[in-house]
């Protein structure tokens, strides 16, 4: 099973902050990478996919980079209706498999 | 506008079947270009993957779960449902339903609101 691992695990951060999450695969991906954003209570909601294409409706301040088996998930502005666990996924081949996540706080 | 809704028990007993359905509505689960999967979150912790079925019955499941897990479809009630037999207390997740594309482009991009299953006695 291909292992994927976030960090960090937790992140403080302030409105208008420029926000950080990578992600890395125990073997290279192809760009099968998927970023989540899960609100307490909700179900996770796909923001970027294919490491770095940007799913309808999510506001453009959120961007995705990588390739092979290093990826980031950036918040350019961050506002407060994005404080909330992000998750990575690979889809990649079966089993797919989550990253731990990230919670993302207010500081 | 596509909706995936989850059913079953809240609550099952230890070594008991756990079984849960998701109805999807607003587009057809026979449709070529999905598999519906089933995802798990137990309290405060991450997401894990249970498995994936294809309408004509292709299924995927997660090894760590594979002998004690089925997966099945009903393309005439455009359903697809989950059971996991011989619970125990470490099975207690919220229980998503969702849908990703099949060649894995694209990820879960629609998901059901998650039903939380308790096993307790």
């Amino acid at each position: 099973d291909i292992q994927m691992t976030q960090s960090p695990s937790s992140l403080s951060a302030s409105v208008g902050d420029r926000v950080t999450i990578t992600c890395r695969a125990s073997q290279s991906i192809s760009s099968y990478l998927n970023w989540y954003q899960q609100k307490s209570g909700k179900a996770p909601k796909l923001l970027i996919y294919a490491a770095s294409s940007l799913q309808s409706g999510v506001p453009s301040r959120f961007s995705g980079s990588g390739s092979g088996t290093d990826y980031t998930l950036t918040i350019s502005s961050l506002q407060p209706e994005d404080f909330a666990t992000y998750y990575c996924q690979h889809s990649y081949s079966f089993p797919y498999t989550f990253g731990q996540g990230t919670k993302l706080d207010i500081k | 506008q596509l909706q995936l809704q989850e059913s079953g028990p809240g609550l099952v007993k230890p070594l008991e079947t756990l079984s849960l359905t998701c109805t999807v509505s607003g587009g057809s689960i026979s449709t070529s270009s999905y598999y519906w999967g089933w995802i798990r979150q137990p309290p405060g912790k991450g997401l894990e993957w249970i498995g994936s079925i294809y309408y004509s019955g292709s299924i995927y499941y997660n090894p760590s779960l594979k002998n004690r897990v089925t997966i099945s479809v009903d393309t005439s009630k455009n359903q697809f449902s989950l059971k996991l037999n011989s619970v125990t207390a470490a099975d207690t997740a919220v229980y998503f339903c969702a849908r990703h594309d099949r060649w894995g482009t694209v990820g879960f991009d629609s998901w059901g609101q998650g039903t939380l299953v308790t096993v307790s006695s």
